[in-house]
């Protein structure tokens, strides 16, 4: 089943801070998070795995709610590079041999 | 290193027609996925190959076949297109697949495929 993703869209100014939410009826074994710029391919940004550990690189962390079955994407003191759609993706159990994405979160930073 | 190729990058098709589109992975990769994106349904799991086995499929009906060679290029076949069919095609190649839950996919810069 297809993770579901909030916001759908959300406009910034550079500086601000975001957050996006992934979400599953179902219990998630892993959350991939990409971003796709557009007329470009979806580039990977971060794994987790079930545990609650929370990743991060520069300003874009995540954590994982293994009980929530749930996961969000922080982007702290958003830049204008970080203006795309981002995507979550799930592994429902281990093993798993599909990957289900989300809808997306279109994000737009403006000066 | 080489990224994620795909071939061709734009095509347009008449209803009733078939297509074939083609994935180079990365080399050392064994596994190809490849996924449907559109609008309204996002990004959306086809299937996976690996090591020339299809190993995963997701819901799309049999018109959507696939294949893979020995030096794990994919190819995806759509026969008799309908209108529907009009989407964004990516692959994604990754060494060990989707079995390999901590493994990153590499996605190509997708077919965009039009029918009319």
């Amino acid at each position: 089943q297809q993770p579901v993703q909030s916001p759908q869209a959300v406009i910034l100014r550079e500086g601000e801070d975001a957050v996006i939410n992934c979400s599953s009826s179902k219990a998630l074994y892993s959350v991939h998070w990409y971003r796709q710029k557009h007329g470009e391919a979806p580039v990977f940004l971060m794994i987790l795995l079930k545990g609650g550990e929370q990743k991060g690189h520069d300003k874009i962390s995540a954590s994982f709610n293994e009980k929530k079955q749930q996961s969000s994407l922080y982007l702290t003191a958003s830049q204008l590079s970080y203006s795309g759609t981002y995507f979550c993706g799930s592994h429902g159990t281990q093993g798993a041999q599909k990957l289900v994405f989300g809808q997306g979160t279109r994000l737009t930073i403006n000066p | 290193k080489a990224g994620v190729t795909q071939t061709p990058r734009y095509l347009i098709k008449t209803r009733g027609q078939q297509v074939t589109l083609s994935c180079s992975p990365i080399s050392g990769h064994r596994s190809v996925s490849w996924y449907q994106q559109t609008p309204g349904q996002g990004l959306q799991f086809l299937f996976e190959y690996f090591s020339e086995t299809q190993r995963n499929k997701g819901n799309f009906p049999g018109r959507f076949s696939g294949r893979q060679f020995s030096n794990s290029r994919s190819e995806m076949n759509v026969s008799t297109l309908e209108l529907g069919d009009s989407a964004l095609y990516l692959c994604a190649s990754s060494p060990r697949g989707l079995a390999g839950i901590t493994d990153t996919q590499y996605f190509g810069p997708g077919t965009r495929l039009t029918v009319l």
